[in-house]
């Protein structure tokens, strides 16, 4: 692995189900984030992790948990899926050393709620 | 409210140079960052600006004016690679980014 990794690449997912949206990094940063991205809106933070075993809400968190057992994984659970959450999901991550405020961003999950 | 304005569209010629600008109204200024987004893909990092001024980086340059509240992405010898979209952010007091809706630029040989 080099960087960040999504899984799934993408997803069309019954209203009503659960789903989780996994996040990997191997460059032991310490902050994780979770935005969604829609057409004609700028990304939209849901939910951060400064460190492993905190986290924090973001602009758009209602429908959404997250966790941070590790400095590796950060996972994102829709507990009840619902159409509006149709959209892109990007996972990003900062803290190198020399450049600590910048956000590296993973390929993105494309998830469609029916 | 936090806002950041960018131009939806902008078009130019291969070649040229084109300055795609972002103005911003945000609860406190910790530092505005440049990305690309080509169709389909994740954004990557392009620059960062904390102080006032130009960060020049090789075809690309970032200008910042806090008091003014104003950044623009500058952008020379334009290649047909160079279509994409290029989003504005702003860290604000909470050291949250703020981001732009992202301006689409389209590239004509």
């Amino acid at each position: 692995i080099a960087g960040i990794t999504q899984a799934p690449t993408s997803q069309i997912l019954a209203a009503g189900r659960r789903m989780t949206l996994r996040c990997t990094q191997d460059m032991r940063h310490n902050a994780m984030y979770w935005y969604r991205q829609d057409l004609g809106l700028g990304l939209r933070l849901i939910h951060y992790s400064n460190t492993a075993g905190t986290t924090g809400k973001g602009e758009v968190p209602d429908g959404y948990s997250v966790s941070r057992a590790n400095t590796d994984d950060f996972p994102l659970t829709l507990a009840s899926a619902v159409p509006s959450q149709t959209s892109v999901y990007f996972c990003a991550s900062s803290g190198s050393p020399d450049r600590p405020d910048t956000q590296y961003f993973g390929p993105g999950t494309r998830l469609t709620v029916l | 409210g936090q806002n950041i304005d960018q131009p939806t569209e902008m078009t130019a010629t291969e070649g040229a140079i084109v300055q795609i600008n972002c103005t911003y109204q945000t609860s406190g200024f910790n530092g505005l960052f440049w990305y690309q987004q080509h169709a389909g893909e994740a954004p990557t990092f392009l620059s960062y600006n904390v102080l006032d001024g130009l960060e020049e980086k090789g075809r690309f340059s970032s200008f910042l004016s806090r008091s003014k509240g104003y950044s623009y992405l500058l952008l020379k010898e334009l290649q047909m690679k160079d279509s994409a979209s290029y989003l504005c952010a702003v860290r604000d007091s909470n050291y949250q980014l703020i981001w732009g809706a992202g301006t689409k630029l389209i590239i004509k040989p």
